[in-house]
């Protein structure tokens, strides 16, 4: 059964520091992209960040946290992390590790967000 | 950076209606987009990919359509377990970006 379960979250200063994690299992996590997507509270979705299957290939974030956070993944221990530097109020989200597949058609490939963890709460606040 | 527009962002509707919901992107992403259902308290859950590909699992009433700018999700006869919000998303550039959202109530 493939499952990612997040950790890390909680209540930080403005200007402070947060560490996500995202554990997986049920798949072979080295084949796979992966990606963070965040939902402030009430609000909609929003993309984060993507890292390609090896780190090597690509690294992409939102403008909004550029410089800010970092994107890593261990293929060795089957883990995704999200590293929150320079917090600001409006970071306060759910935070969602996603699997990335990709489907191979006649002409062209297709990615979707295909597995999610149940996500990690990140407040910052005063 | 591609904008995807969603409308209505609220809808209300009864067991048993034909309802559509559109997503506009603000310059053409070929069949680049897919629909996420999401409960409340719960991680989004993927319905369509490619535009108009049913994923393994989810019921044969929801369809979707569309290719460059204009897409359409459709679920051609409610349930009560498909009152949810709905997100469309674009997958032809990075950054990626979703919609707004639409909330499908019970009438």
């Amino acid at each position: 059964e493939v499952q990612l379960v997040e950790s890390g979250g909680g209540l930080v200063k403005p200007g402070g520091s947060l560490g996500l994690s995202c554990a997986v299992s049920g798949f072979t996590f080295s084949d796979y992209s992966m990606n963070w997507v965040r939902q402030a509270p009430g609000k909609g979705l929003e993309w984060v960040s993507s890292i390609s299957s090896s780190s090597t290939n690509y690294i992409y974030y939102v403008d909004s946290v550029k410089g800010r956070f970092t994107i890593s993944r261990d293929n060795a221990k089957n883990s995704l992390y999200l590293q929150m530097n320079s917090l600001r109020a409006e970071d306060t989200a759910v935070y969602y590790c996603a699997r990335e597949m990709m489907i191979v058609g006649a002409t062209r490939a297709h990615y979707y967000f295909d597995y999610w963890g149940q996500g990690t709460l990140v407040t910052v606040s005063s | 950076d591609i904008q995807l527009t969603q409308s209505p962002s609220f809808l209300s509707a009864s067991v048993g209606d034909r309802v559509t919901i559109t997503c506009r992107a603000s310059q053409g992403i070929s069949s680049y987009l897919v629909w996420y259902q999401q409960k409340p308290g719960k991680a989004p859950k993927v319905l369509i990919y490619a535009a108009s590909t049913l994923q393994s699992g989810v019921p044969s009433r929801f369809s979707g359509s569309g290719s460059g700018t204009e897409f359409t999700l459709t679920i051609s006869s409610l349930q009560p377990e498909d009152f949810a919000t709905y997100y469309c998303q674009q997958l032809n550039s990075y950054p990626l970006t979703f919609g707004g959202g639409t909330k499908v109530e019970i009438k």
